[in-house]
């Protein structure tokens, strides 16, 4: 069964950090890109930030560029998302999804709030 | 770049059927899609890949009443025999060559009666 599990959320003060992981099992992670994808409350689905298998090619929306910084440790199946800086726009649920063009596999979320 | 327009909303009764609609931007007639789905307190599933002319590749275990149709800019998504847990958002995603060639459209919330 293909899992992916996201953890690290919480609620912090703006400016503050927060660094999320997400573990996946039941398929070869490394032969997937991985992104985050974020969901404010009663928003759309916002892409976020994409890393290829190799780590060779990263790629970040502009609004969370030189704050945020993505990475993955193919020998332990883990993706990560250092977040800093956080500002109240930041505030939504954020998914761990893997791709090979279409997103084919989801996390449950975890969620992610910044405010004083 | 490529934008995705969907409808905000869309409604239909139990037991029938309806068509979800995804609009690509002019000069986009040949990107392929995807459909997903995001049912209340759940994250998103994959439900389909779906290419220009029509043609789509499920995930697994998306039930036979899901099915997908192109028509030039248009990719829409089916829903037969509507059970109340089809009651979710649905969107539309599209990629490109780069990492970050991601594109999500603002999604449909389908209401079931």
């Amino acid at each position: 069964e293909v899992q992916l599990v996201e953890s690290g959320g919480g609620s912090v003060q703006p400016g503050r950090s927060l660094r999320l992981s997400c573990v996946a099992s039941g398929f070869s992670f490394d032969e997937y890109a991985m992104h985050w994808v974020r969901q404010a409350p009663g928003k759309g689905l916002e892409w976020v930030s994409g890393i290829s298998w190799s780590s060779e090619n990263i790629g970040y929306a502009d609004s969370v560029k030189g704050r945020f910084t993505i990475s993955r440790d193919n020998a332990k199946n883990s993706l990560y998302l250092q977040m800093n800086s956080l500002r109240a726009e930041d505030t939504a649920r954020y998914y761990c999804a893997a791709s090979s063009g279409p997103f084919h596999y989801w996390g449950q979320g975890t969620l992610v709030t910044a405010s004083s | 770049q490529v934008v995705l327009t969907q409808p905000p909303s869309a409604s239909a009764s139990l037991g029938a059927s309806v068509k979800l609609t995804c609009t690509l931007s002019s000069g986009h007639s040949d990107y392929a899609i995807a459909w997903h789905q995001r049912q209340p307190e759940k994250g998103p599933r994959y439900l389909m890949k779906l290419t220009f002319d029509g043609s789509h590749t499920k995930g697994d275990g998306i039930p036979d009443r899901f099915s997908g149709s192109s028509s030039g800019t248009e990719r829409y998504l089916t829903i037969s025999s509507l059970l109340s847990e089809d009651e979710a958002d649905y969107y539309c995603q599209t990629w490109g060559t780069g990492i970050q060639d991601v594109v999500f459209g603002g999604g449909t919330k389908l209401t079931v009666l």
